[in-house]
């Protein structure tokens, strides 16, 4: 199985804030690569996929880069909205696996 | 829209057999992949396996021995079953629709969730 781990598991930030979240496979997976957020006692929620695209609808204060093994979420400036649980997803290969989440907390 | 829904019974018995059911409303459950994942409480999230729109099945190799993914065409429904359940299987468990772009595929859609407790 194709590991993938997040980093920081949670971090404290204030609106405005510029936020960037890790993740990182245990082997390369080239962009098969997503993002998603969730909020608490409601579902995952696609931001991003194939690494750096932008689901419609997202706002575009997210991005996500990186290929191979490293990837990052980037929020350029953060929004009370985005207070949530964002996890990688890798679909290189199955069983898919996700990154055990990045909570972002008001600082 | 595509919406799904998933359903089912919220307290399962150790050893018993957990089912549930994802009702897939606004377009046709043959036109996707259909996935199973959960969450236990607290935890990150785990992909149990998906049935696609040719009836083909892929479990995790984790929760294969235990894990039936089917789907009803004639009730638009995808149910889930897994055997043999342990305390350790208590999550919230989701349905979710696989779309595919260029070859790389993400789960787009997604239903609310249920809550299933393994507990005497």
């Amino acid at each position: 199985d194709i590991q993938m781990t997040q980093s920081p598991s949670s971090l404290s930030a204030s609106v405005g804030d510029r936020v960037t979240i890790t993740c990182r496979a245990s082997q390369s997976i080239s962009s098969y690569l997503n993002w998603y957020q969730q909020k608490p006692g409601k579902a995952p929620k696609l931001l991003i996929y194939a690494a750096s695209s932008l689901q419609s609808g997202v706002p575009s204060r997210f991005s996500g880069s990186g290929s191979g093994t490293d990837f990052t979420l980037t929020i350029s400036s953060l929004q009370p909205e985005d207070f949530a649980t964002y996890s990688c997803h890798q679909s290189y290969s199955t069983p898919w696996t996700f990154g055990q989440g990045t909570k972002v907390e008001i600082k | 829209q595509v919406q799904l829904q998933e359903s089912g019974p919220g307290l399962v018995k150790p050893s018993e057999t957990l089912s549930l059911i994802c009702t897939v409303s606004g377009g046709s459950i043959s036109s996707y992949y259909w996935n199973w994942i959960r969450q236990p409480p607290g935890k990150g999230l785990e992909w149990i396996g998906y049935i696609s729109n040719s009836g083909s099945t892929n479990y995790n190799p984790s929760l294969k021995s235990r894990v039936t993914i089917s789907v009803d065409t004639s009730k638009n429904q995808c149910s889930l079953k897994l055997s043999s359940v342990t305390a350790a299987d208590t999550a919230v468990f989701y349905c979710a629709s696989r779309y595919c772009t260029n070859g790389v595929c993400y789960f787009n859609k997604w239903g609310q969730g249920t809550l299933v407790t393994v507990s005497s």
